[in-house]
C-alpha cells in the first residue's frame, strides 16, 4: 500500500537550517505531487510547498519563498528549511497529492496519503 | 490565493448528536474541496473528497455537500471516535493549496 516514512525529530539553532526527508513506497514516485504542509504547536494546517517529480515542478507558499528548498530523489522527497526562528518550531507532514494528467498537463487533488510527522524544534 | 473559512473554530457536542461544519471560500471554488480528520497527536486524515465522496475506511454518517463558495461537513450522529479536528481545503492547479483554520469536535 501507499506509505510515506518521514525522517525523525530535528533540534535547531536559529538561524541555522534543517533538512527532512519523506521516502515513499507503493506507487509511482514520479507520477504523483508530494507536499509539505506544517502545523505549529496548537494551530492549524499551513501548506509550505511541493513538488511533482515528473516534471520538477515546484511550488511554494509566498511566505516561505526564498527560505524552502523541496527536491525529489529515488521515491525520497526532501524539505529544506533555512534562517529557522523558534515559529518554525512545529510538525512538519509530507502528504501525497493526488494527482491526475489531462493533455500532458498535470491537474492538483487532494492529499489522499499522510506521512506520520517530523517534528523540528528551534531552540537556542 | 483563495482563503477558506471554516465555523465555528469549537464545536461542543454530545453521542448521537448531528453536527454541521461550514466552511466558505473566499471566491468560487467549484467542487475543488477536501476534508480531514485529524486526532490528538496524529497526522490528519483525508476524510472527504470533490465535496462529497467519502473515504474508504470512514462511516457513511459523514456526509458533504455545497458548491461554489459555502460547504458542509455532516456527522449524523456524532460517535466517541469522532471527537477530533476537521479541516476544509481547497485544492486547484493553479493556485496554492489552502486549509481552513479548523473546526475542533469536543465532548460536551
Amino acid at each position: 500500500q501507499v506509505q510515506l516514512v518521514q525522517s525523525g525529530a530535528e533540534v535547531k539553532k536559529p538561524g541555522s537550517s534543517v533538512k527532512i526527508s519523506c521516502e515513499t513506497s507503493g506507487y509511482p514516485f514520479t507520477s504523483h505531487t508530494v507536499a509539505w504542509v506544517r502545523q505549529a504547536p496548537g494551530q492549524g494546517l499551513e501548506f509550505v510547498g511541493q513538488i511533482l517529480p515528473l516534471f520538477d515542478s515546484l511550488k511554494y507558499a509566498q511566505r516561505f519563498q526564498g527560505r524552502v528548498t523541496i527536491t525529489a530523489g529515488a521515491s525520497t522527497v526532501y524539505m529544506e528549511l533555512s534562517s529557522l526562528t523558534s515559529e518554525d518550531t512545529a510538525v512538519y507532514y509530507c502528504a501525497r497529492v493526488f494527482t491526475k494528467y489531462n493533455y500532458g498537463q498535470a491537474q492538483y487533488f487532494y492529499m489522499d496519503v499522510w506521512g506520520t510527522g517530523t517534528t523540528v524544534t528551534v531552540s537556542s | 490565493d483563495i482563503q477558506m473559512t471554516q465555523s465555528p473554530s469549537t464545536l461542543s457536542a454530545s453521542v448521537g448528536d448531528r453536527v454541521t461544519i461550514t466552511c466558505r471560500a473566499s471566491q468560487s471554488i467549484g467542487n475543488s474541496l477536501a476534508w480531514y480528520q485529524q486526532q490528538p497527536g496524529k497526522a490528519p486524515k483525508l476524510l472527504l473528497s470533490d465535496v462529497s465522496t467519502l473515504e474508504g475506511g470512514f462511516s457513511s454518517r459523514f456526509s458533504g455537500s455545497g458548491s461554489g463558495t459555502e460547504f458542509t461537513l455532516t456527522i449524523s450522529s456524532l460517535q466517541p471516535d469522532d471527537f477530533a479536528t476537521y479541516y476544509c481545503q481547497h485544492y486547484d492547479s493553479y493556485s496554492l493549496s489552502t486549509f481552513g483554520q479548523g473546526t475542533k469536535v469536543e465532548i460536551k
